[in-house]
């Protein structure tokens, strides 16, 4: 089984600055890599799909890059909304597993 | 627009089955586009993946979980569903329904979750 490591577990910054998240795999997952914002009482919400393709209706201020095992998440500057836990997701050999998640806390 | 609604009993005791059912509206379960997948989350913890179905009737089921996981497909319903076996306090967590594309590897669709609780 992949494993994705999450870092760091816990980021803090203010409105209007750049978010860097982390997410490495134990082994290659080539490109197959999700990232997901999850917010209190809600559902997980597809943000990055394919490491670097935005999902529908997501802003360009979020991107996603890397391939192989390191992976990055940027929000290139924070909104109000954008403070949430944010997971990334792999599947390999028809088992998914998600990182443990980074936390996007106001400063 | 898809909508993915979990239903169920929010508390089940230990040593039962938990069963839960997503009704699945605005397009069709029996597409080959999609898979379908159960997805939970232990209170104050990350997402753990359950298992998905495809179209054809695979299932794929989370080594952890396994020997204890069924899920179906009732393509008359337009549900699918998750049974969960000799449940535990451990089990006690929101569960989620999602929808993936088939050859691609995330859930572009989730459903609003739903709590199961594991308590005498």
């Amino acid at each position: 089984e992949i494993v994705l490591t999450q870092s760091p577990a816990t980021l803090s910054l203010s409105p209007g600055e750049r978010a860097t998240l982390s997410c490495r795999a134990s082994q290659s997952v080539s490109s197959y890599l999700a990232w997901y914002q999850q917010k209190p009482g809600q559902a997980p919400r597809l943000l990055i799909y394919d490491a670097s393709n935005r999902a529908t209706g997501i802003p360009a201020r979020f991107s996603g890059s890397g391939s192989g095992t390191d992976f990055t998440l940027t929000i290139s500057s924070l909104e109000p909304e954008d403070f949430a836990v944010y997971y990334c997701q792999q599947r390999s050999n028809a088992s998914w597993t998600f990182g443990q998640g980074t936390k996007v806390e106001i400063k | 627009q898809l909508q993915l609604q979990e239903s169920g009993p929010g508390l089940v005791k230990p040593s039962e089955t938990l069963s839960l059912t997503c009704t699945v509206s605005g397009g069709s379960i029996s597409s080959s586009s999609y898979y379908w997948g159960w997805i939970r989350q232990p209170p104050g913890k990350g997402l753990e993946w359950i298992g998905s179905i495809y179209y054809s009737g695979s299932t794929y089921y989370n080594p952890s979980l396994k020997s204890r996981v069924t899920i179906s497909v009732d393509t008359s319903k337009n549900q699918f569903s998750l049974k969960l076996s000799s449940v535990t306090a451990a089990d006690t967590a929101v569960y989620y329904c999602a929808r993936g594309l088939s050859k691609r590897i995330h859930f572009d669709y989730w459903g609003q979750g739903t709590l199961v609780t594991v308590s005498s």
